[in-house]
């Protein structure tokens, strides 16, 4: 059961442009999520997060989304620029107060920054 | 800063050879520490966890095993390799707070 997903495996913009990459999950529980950035033979990179008392969280040119009725959110890039080529990944988790949080991530976007 | 490395970066091993990952984390005391794989065109899947030495959880069956002999050190291991095996194997860890997990840059493992 993916619990974590993101239907679209690439995507492709114009440099300067926005990047839109999107998230849905199916768990009503999770109420903190996160995105990663991975370039290939690298491990991941964390980017933003956004709790889920937020609909909106802003880091320079990254921002995140979350609507929590739809169960979406998503992760804007602008301006995009081609160092932002990489896998996407969206991941969420549900602090429990207890030792350890389990990240659940989704299959990845790869987005292609064209110059 | 905290630092985490990973070793191997790539590895080949026939199947029914044993297997150790080594993952150590520098700048940090008593860290979360987290196992997870990729597989061929699928997200992260987290294999193992352990909040202290001595202290694993494992998240699903599977041929691997992992060990945490000090604070910092985490060890991914199997004693007979499948083919299954074969993907792409991350290290991460966090803080007490848990988020975010900052990752390694992991290992490439095929099995021949």
């Amino acid at each position: 059961d993916q619990q974590v997903k993101q239907n679209s495996p690439s995507l492709s913009v114009q440099e300067g442009r926005i990047s839109i990459l999107n998230c849905d999950y199916t768990n009503s529980m999770f109420d903190y999520f996160l995105w990663y950035k991975k370039y290939p033979a690298e491990g991941p990179t964390f980017l933003i997060s956004i709790s889920s008392i937020k609909d909106k969280n802003e880091d320079g040119r990254f921002t995140v989304f979350l609507n929590k009725s739809a169960k979406h959110l998503s992760l804007h890039i602008v301006p995009s620029q081609p160092g932002d080529s990489a896998v996407y990944f969206c991941a969420a988790t549900r602090p429990s107060g207890g030792a350890t949080n389990k990240l659940i991530f989704g299959t990845g976007t790869l987005l292609a920054v064209q110059p | 800063s905290q630092t985490i490395h990973q070793w191997p970066a790539t590895l080949v091993q026939p199947v029914g050879s044993p297997l150790s990952l080594e993952c150590t984390v520098e700048g940090t005391s008593n860290p979360n520490l987290y196992w997870y794989r990729q597989a061929a065109g699928r997200g992260l899947q987290l294999l193992f966890y352990s909040v202290g030495i001595g202290q694993i959880s494992s998240e699903v069956p599977q041929n691997l095993s992992a060990s945490r002999p000090q604070d910092r050190q985490f060890i991914l291991s199997s004693k007979k390799l499948l083919l299954s095996d074969s993907g792409f194997y991350l290290c991460a860890w966090s803080d007490y707070s848990n988020q975010p997990q900052h990752f390694g840059d992991g290992t490439r493992l095929s099995i021949l």
